[in-house]
């Protein structure tokens, strides 16, 4: 156990709906980290939220966003899904927003039908 | 940018060694290493944040040339446990922050 907790586990929906994930991280973790898994593909950078800040961006659709609240828990919002978002979503957390290990969570698997 | 890991994939028998090369096109801050099993999150192996640095975990270890910006993964007598795909991830130097990780090396242990 990583310590940082990841809820739904799975989550299926439909096309053209919304969906919020949870990410809770380690205790005394200050920044947070999504990442997007297809099948059997790589682990894709969406952002990094550090002590509540926007810290990075990567390839976060526009229809995607996110947010850290001043608990440091964060939630990933995707909104008009499509089958292609159908995927693992994982959160990473860390203590310093950089050179410290990241600890991934177990990820919440969305299916989109 | 991503980093680039080769090779893509290798299978090994029991006791064999395995390297893992990861290498990248930016200055880097510091270097992740993770093994993922399949239907599982990512598990930590080791980070490294010096140039020319080495770290072990007992027979897993890695290495980091900064000038090269290069990282390698070591796998020595290698057990089944170890099968799995290994992760590297990327932190560049400078004000950047994000974590990139590279499309993984799949590495299946035989016995």
């Amino acid at each position: 156990d990583s310590g940082v907790t990841q809820t739904p586990k799975h989550l299926i929906t439909a096309t053209g709906q919304r969906v919020t994930l949870r990410c809770s991280p380690r205790s005394g973790d200050l920044s947070v980290y999504w990442y997007q898994q297809s099948l059997d593909q790589g682990l894709q950078f969406l952002i990094q939220y550090y002590n509540g800040e926007e810290r990075a961006k990567g390839n976060i659709l526009e229809r995607f966003s996110a947010q850290q609240f001043p608990d440091l828990h964060s939630e990933l919002n995707l909104s008009s899904l499509e089958l292609g978002d159908s995927a693992l979503y994982f959160c990473a957390s860390s203590v310093e927003d950089r050179g410290t290990e990241a600890f991934f969570g177990q990820g919440t698997r969305l299916t989109v039908v | 940018q991503q980093p680039v890991q080769s090779p893509q994939a290798v299978i090994l028998r029991e006791g064999e060694d395995a390297v893992i090369n990861c290498s990248s096109s930016k200055a880097l801050y510091s270097v992740h290493w993770y093994r993922q099993k399949h239907g599982e999150a990512p598990v930590f192996l080791m980070i490294l944040l010096k140039g020319g640095e080495q770290k072990g975990h007992e027979k897993i270890s890695a290495s980091f040339n900064e000038k090269k910006q290069q990282s390698s993964l070591y796998l020595t007598a290698s057990q089944l446990s170890y099968s799995g795909t290994y992760f590297c991830g990327t932190a560049p130097s400078g004000s950047a922050r994000q974590l990139t990780f590279g499309s993984g090396t799949q590495l299946t242990v035989l016995p």
